[in-house]
């Protein structure tokens, strides 16, 4: 199993700012994912990103979000102006395929 | 309808036992199947994936397949207080993205 970290773990900002979130995968994978879970709420798929582009994404992942790997190993998630509705946990998946998606610990989001 | 349910419980069953947890789908397109296992504040864990009717077995785990009823389930025998958690079932059609089910929380007492 992959091992990936996200970073930070707990970031609190105030409405409409910016964040970035950050993916760090231990070794090299193919399929890069992002879910979020707001509280007491199903996982829900955001995006994924293969072959340095975006393959899918959800109604979620409108205009304010966005994704790259700027280096090529740190994958990211921005969102460009925070609402109230973004607090949630995010989390990071990664595989070889899209059937094995292993999930980072996750960075829980609050905005307030 | 949710594209996909799932008995939020809580379930709780004595060290040892077997527990079933379960989940419906509406979405027949949906072929790939998987079952996480979340605990408190923690991201899923990938337990296992299947794709084809029937039973697949890892262990203590068996994950079970009718895409004619549309039903998944996943067996845990001789239940451990270790495999407290949130078990989610996730699936997907050809897709990228996986549609969860909101999750059973399980507890298992010693």
């Amino acid at each position: 199993e992959p091992e990936v970290t996200q970073t930070p773990s707990h970031q609190v900002t105030q409405m409409g700012q910016e964040v970035i979130l950050r993916c760090v995968p231990i070794s090299n994978h193919l399929y890069f994912y992002w879910y979020r879970q707001i509280l007491g709420q199903k996982v829900e798929f955001l995006v994924s990103f293969y072959n340095n582009e975006i393959s899918e994404k959800s109604e979620i992942f409108d205009d304010q979000f966005s994704v790259e790997r700027p280096d090529g190993s740190n994958f990211t998630l921005k969102i460009r102006s925070t609402k109230l509705e973004d607090s949630a946990m995010y989390f990071c998946a990664l595989g070889q395929g899209a059937n094995e998606q292993y999930f980072g610990p996750g960075t829980r989001l609050t905005v307030t | 309808q949710k594209e996909v349910e799932q008995d939020p419980g809580p379930l709780s069953v004595p060290e040892g036992a077997i527990v079933s947890l379960n989940c419906t789908y509406s979405n027949s397109a949906f072929q790939y199947f998987m079952w996480y296992r979340q605990y408190s504040r923690k991201g899923p864990e990938l337990l296992m994936y299947t794709y084809s009717s029937g039973n697949k077995e890892d262990g203590r785990f068996t994950a079970q397949v009718d895409k004619s009823s549309k039903y998944i389930s996943l067996f845990i025998r001789d239940s451990q207080p270790s495999d407290s958690a949130t078990y989610l079932c996730a699936m997907r059609s050809g897709s990228y993205q996986l549609t969860f089910g909101k999750g059973t929380k399980l507890s298992v007492i010693p």
